[in-house]
């Protein structure tokens, strides 16, 4: 099954940009990544999904056009324009990967993001 | 509005049961596979089950694998997750979410508040 890489934090801000990335273990460089925003105290909430193509189907409701993904080799990008304070937030990499008995959902750990 | 809100979290010794409930509202429960998913604090996340729409196929994360039975009732439009003989590794924050599907694939919308599982003595 893949590994989801992901730093443990980043930093920008107000107004800024920032570029958020989920590294995929090798093999994995056809897979989809999902991304997750998970505000402090609440549950996560979806944003997008991205291939090495892009985002691949709709972005979540109400998902602001600041946010937006792309893809390369074996990584997934998340990237925040003109951050505001609430995008401060943990973003989660998700995928998923078998069926059946084999199915798992692997996610990475999560970046922490601050806004300045 | 699609929504999905969790109970039944709490302090429960090793070795202790517990259930959990996540109760659906805003969609045709029954034609979604459903998933618990949860986070032990400070942690990430961690897919834990999943069963289908009837509620007859199931599969979870090795981790609990034997002590833990996801089910239904799609009557009530409500998820269980029954935890037996919980462990303090099993302290998270557990959320059901619902996954939508493209081409064979998930990813999960929308997600609930979360409860919390707490195991210690």
């Amino acid at each position: 099954q893949p590994v989801l890489t992901q730093p443990p934090s980043a930093s920008a801000s107000l107004g800024a940009s920032v570029t958020l990335t989920c590294t995929l273990s090798s093999g994995y460089g056809d897979y989809k990544v999902d991304w997750y925003q998970q505000s402090p105290g609440k549950g996560p909430r979806f944003l997008m999904r991205v291939g090495t193509g892009g985002i691949v189907e709709s972005k979540g409701d109400g998902i602001p056009d600041r946010f937006s993904v792309f893809g390369s080799g074996l990584n997934r990008y998340l990237t925040i324009k003109n951050i505001q304070e609430e995008d401060e937030s943990d973003y989660h990499c998700g995928a998923d990967h078998g069926s059946g008995s084999t199915f798992v959902y692997v996610f990475g750990t999560g970046t922490k993001v601050t806004v300045l | 509005e699609v929504q999905l809100v969790e109970s039944g979290g709490g302090l429960v010794q090793p070795g202790g049961s517990l259930r959990l409930s996540c109760s659906a509202s805003g969609f045709t429960f029954s034609s979604y596979w459903m998933h618990w998913v949860r986070q032990p604090p400070g942690k990430g996340l961690v897919w834990v089950s999943r069963i289908d729409t009837g509620g007859s196929s199931a599969s979870y994360a090795d981790s609990v694998k034997g002590r833990f039975t996801i089910s239904r009732d799609n009557a009530k439009n409500t998820l269980y997750l029954q935890m037996n003989s919980l462990r303090a590794e099993d302290t998270a924050v557990y959320y059901c979410a619902r996954p939508l599907v493209s081409r064979s694939s998930i990813w999960f919308d929308p997600w609930g508040q979360g409860t919390l599982v707490t195991v210690s003595s």
